[in-house]
């Protein structure tokens, strides 16, 4: 049963720190997204990639966010520095944009 | 810019009574519609899509939604609740022509009285 995978569940770190989230798509699908739920805006996109390309990254806060991927298999997002309005889970999900499968997401809350 | 609203941020049916998600979109361009589920502690899941093709589409665990362009509806309906689909209800759009992202509403939380 091919699933999304997120490393870590949840993490708890300090304003300022850097944070990575990194997330392993589904073998084959070339679309990954990155997406931050909150309760005050809902699911908002950060960004997205295909064959590893970035396509959009305009929801994402330029000064302190940046996303990668590595190679097929591996996307990142990092924060840097993080700061408590950064709290939300943060989602990865691969396929394509009309299928998307989901992860079940890395919990953030800086402190 | 293409948009979606989800009518009802909370929805509480009985068991075996029929569920009714509303959903209404704004679209400039012809759109592709979907409704995800969320369980607790989980990633979304797709229930269903319309992408043009029937109007009526039929999804996952028994739900089924229709696109009505005259009311630019999407509404997610199943006809017997059950405890299993308690759980968050986004509906979503796709975002505008050579659409290459979905726009998601804000969510119905359902819950299933027993």
């Amino acid at each position: 049963d091919a699933r999304v995978t997120q490393t870590p569940r949840h993490k708890v770190t300090e304003m300022g720190q850097e944070v990575t989230m990194r997330c392993q798509p589904i073998l084959g699908h070339n679309t990954v997204f990155w997406y931050r739920q909150t309760m005050m805006q809902g699911l908002e996109l950060l960004a997205y990639f295909r064959n590893r390309a970035p396509l959009d990254d305009s929801g994402m806060p330029k000064d302190r966010f940046s996303a990668e991927m590595p190679d097929a298999t591996l996307a990142t997002l990092k924060i840097q520095p993080s700061e408590p309005r950064d709290s939300a889970v943060y989602f990865c999900a691969s396929g394509s944009w009309y299928e998307q499968y989901f992860g079940p997401g890395t919990r953030l809350t800086v402190t | 810019a293409q948009s979606v609203t989800q009518l009802g941020s909370h929805v509480s049916v009985s068991e075996g009574a029929l569920v009714l998600l509303r959903c209404n979109y704004s679209s400039s361009v012809p759109p592709y519609l979907f409704w995800y589920v969320q369980y607790p502690n989980q990633g979304l899941q797709l229930l269903l899509k319309y992408t043009s093709a029937a109007t009526l589409v039929k999804g996952i665990n028994g739900f089924e939604a229709e696109f009505k362009k005259s009311e630019t509806s999407f509404h997610l309906t199943k006809p017997s609740a059950h405890m299993s689909d308690a759980a968050e209800y986004f509906c979503a759009v796709s975002d505008g022509q050579g659409a290459q992202k979905l726009v998601f509403g804000q969510g119905t939380r359902l819950t299933i009285n027993p």
